[in-house]
């Protein structure tokens, strides 16, 4: 099994530029979560979907942010357009219903600046 | 809500002694699951130990063992005979039951010194 599978790991944007970070998660699993992570607010639950659908979204942080899951196997972030104090790196895991209590699978997360 | 606190921003140990990380959480529900992750350098999130709240035995995986006190909601890390490879980001992570979200704390910065 690969994993859950971020593309890119690195990220330089403009400010005002649009990014999509983008998520494979491990074949078979139904959760997917996407997590931000700064120094300052440590990880934080952006969104998630359950059989690709967005189940609870209150953690993205305005409209610049968006997400979809046009299937099973793929899903993405945007944000457009995008800001300086959006530097962070933004994970994606990815879970089973069924063991969601045995913890989340994690992909190495994207790092994205903006400058 | 769910909180969950790491009071220690950094950490640091000889390398072959003994560590413990400390983690507290704050809670209404009453079955739920605590976890430690590890994020090395390389970025990946790594899950280390699990405890089922409603199991009163401590969960030990190999040189890592937690010392869950429910009562005082504690759960703390202890890494014995502690590698270089242990230098990393260690966060301690709370899940209710029913529920889909982890609740991170803000992570212990671990260095193993030669």
């Amino acid at each position: 099994d690969a994993g859950v599978i971020q593309s890119p790991r690195h990220e330089v944007t403009e400010m005002g530029q649009e990014v999509t970070l983008r998520c494979k998660p491990i074949s078979g699993h139904d959760y997917l979560f996407w997590y931000r992570q700064t120094m300052m607010r440590g990880l934080e639950l952006l969104i998630y979907f359950n059989n690709n659908v967005p189940i609870d979204d209150s953690g993205m942080p305005e409209d610049r942010f968006s997400a979809k899951m046009p299937n099973a196997s793929f899903s993405t972030l945007k944000i457009q357009p995008s800001e300086p104090r959006d530097s962070a790196v933004y994970f994606c895991a990815s879970s089973l219903s069924v063991n969601r209590n045995y913890g989340y699978t994690f992909g190495s997360g994207t790092r994205l600046t903006v400058v | 809500a769910q909180t969950v606190t790491q009071s220690q921003p950094e950490m640091s140990v000889q390398e072959a002694e003994t560590v413990t990380l400390s983690c507290t959480y704050d809670t209404s529900e009453s079955n739920y699951y605590l976890f430690w992750y590890k994020q090395p350098p390389s970025r990946q999130m790594i899950l280390v130990i699990r405890q089922e709240a409603y199991k009163q035995q401590n969960a030990t995986e190999n040189r890592f063992s937690v010392n869950f006190q429910k009562a005082a909601k504690s759960f703390s890390l202890k890494i014995s005979d502690s590698q270089l490879g242990d230098t990393a980001m260690y966060f301690c992570a709370f899940k209710a039951d029913f529920g889909n979200q982890f609740y991170f704390g803000t992570g212990t910065s671990l260095t193993v010194i030669p």
